[in-house]
C-alpha cells in the first residue's frame, strides 16, 4: 500500500485566498483525522471522520475551515479565505478500527501551507 | 477534557548515556501510543501500549505504560546520533468518539 497520499505538499497563497488541501486514506482504513502543527500550538487535532461521516469538528479553529470526506478515499480540508496566522503543516491519518490493528493512526507525509 | 503532558519539552543528551522521557494524562485511557517525527517529516509510529504493566522494546527504546499513575515512560539507552528526533506520545480517549490527544512532544539532541 501506498500510505495515506497527500496533496499538494506545499502551498504558498496570498491572504483571502481559497485554500483546499487533499487526502487519500490507506485503503480499508475507515477513520480520518486531520491535523494542523505549528511551533507554538504543537500538533491539534482539527476534525475527524469514521465511515465518511464528521464524528468530532471540535477542533476547527472557525467558520473558514471546512472539510468534507465525499467517500472512502478522499478527503478535503478548505480554508476560505485563508489568512496568515493558518500557515502551518496539515497533516491527514488514517486508521482501521479492525480487531488487531491496535487503533494505530498512519500519517501521510503532511502540507505546509504558508498563507502571505 | 483529556490532557496530556510531556517533559522534558527539550532534552540535549551525549552519545552513549541514558534518560527517559515522561507523559503523564489526566483521565483514564486504555491506550497510548509513541511516535517519532525527524525534522520537516511526517510522524512514524514506534510503540502501542494497550495495558497496564505494559513494556515495548525497539533497539534502545523501551516503551512503558503505567495505567494506575497515567504515566508512559520512553527511555532512551545508549543514545547514538540517529535517535534525535522529536518524540510525541499520544493517549485514546474513551469516551466513545476515539480520539488522540497528542503530548506536546521532546525535542531530543544527542550530540556526537
Amino acid at each position: 500500500d501506498a500510505g495515506v497520499i497527500q496533496s499538494p505538499r506545499h502551498e504558498v497563497t496570498e491572504m483571502g485566498q481559497e485554500v483546499t488541501l487533499r487526502c487519500k486514506p490507506i485503503s480499508g482504513h475507515d477513520y480520518l483525522f486531520w491535523y494542523r502543527q505549528t511551533m507554538m500550538r504543537g500538533l491539534e487535532l482539527l476534525i475527524y471522520f469514521n465511515n465518511n461521516v464528521p464524528i468530532d469538528d471540535s477542533g476547527m479553529p472557525e467558520d473558514r475551515f471546512s472539510a468534507k470526506m465525499p467517500n472512502a478515499s478522499f478527503s478535503t480540508l478548505k480554508i476560505q479565505p485563508s489568512e496568515p496566522r493558518d500557515s502551518a503543516v496539515y497533516f491527514c491519518a488514517s486508521r482501521n478500527r479492525g480487531t488487531y490493528s491496535y487503533n494505530e493512526q498512519f500519517f501521510g507525509p503532511g502540507t505546509r501551507l504558508t498563507v502571505l | 477534557e483529556l490532557k496530556v503532558e510531556q517533559n522534558p519539552l527539550f532534552l540535549s543528551m551525549q552519545e552513549g548515556k541514558n534518560y527517559t522521557i515522561y507523559c503523564n494524562y489526566s483521565t483514564t485511557s486504555d491506550r497510548l501510543y509513541w511516535y517519532r517525527q525527524d525534522p520537516g517529516k511526517s510522524l512514524e509510529s514506534l510503540f502501542v501500549l494497550l495495558s497496564n504493566g505494559a513494556v515495548k522494546q525497539e533497539g534502545r527504546l523501551m516503551a512503558s505504560l503505567d495505567t494506575k499513575a497515567r504515566l508512559s515512560t520512553l527511555h532512551i539507552t545508549a543514545a547514538v546520533h540517529d535517535l534525535s528526533a522529536t518524540y510525541f506520545c499520544a493517549v485514546g480517549t474513551t469516551s466513545g468518539t476515539y480520539k488522540y490527544i497528542f503530548g506536546t512532544g521532546t525535542r531530543l539532541k544527542v550530540l556526537a
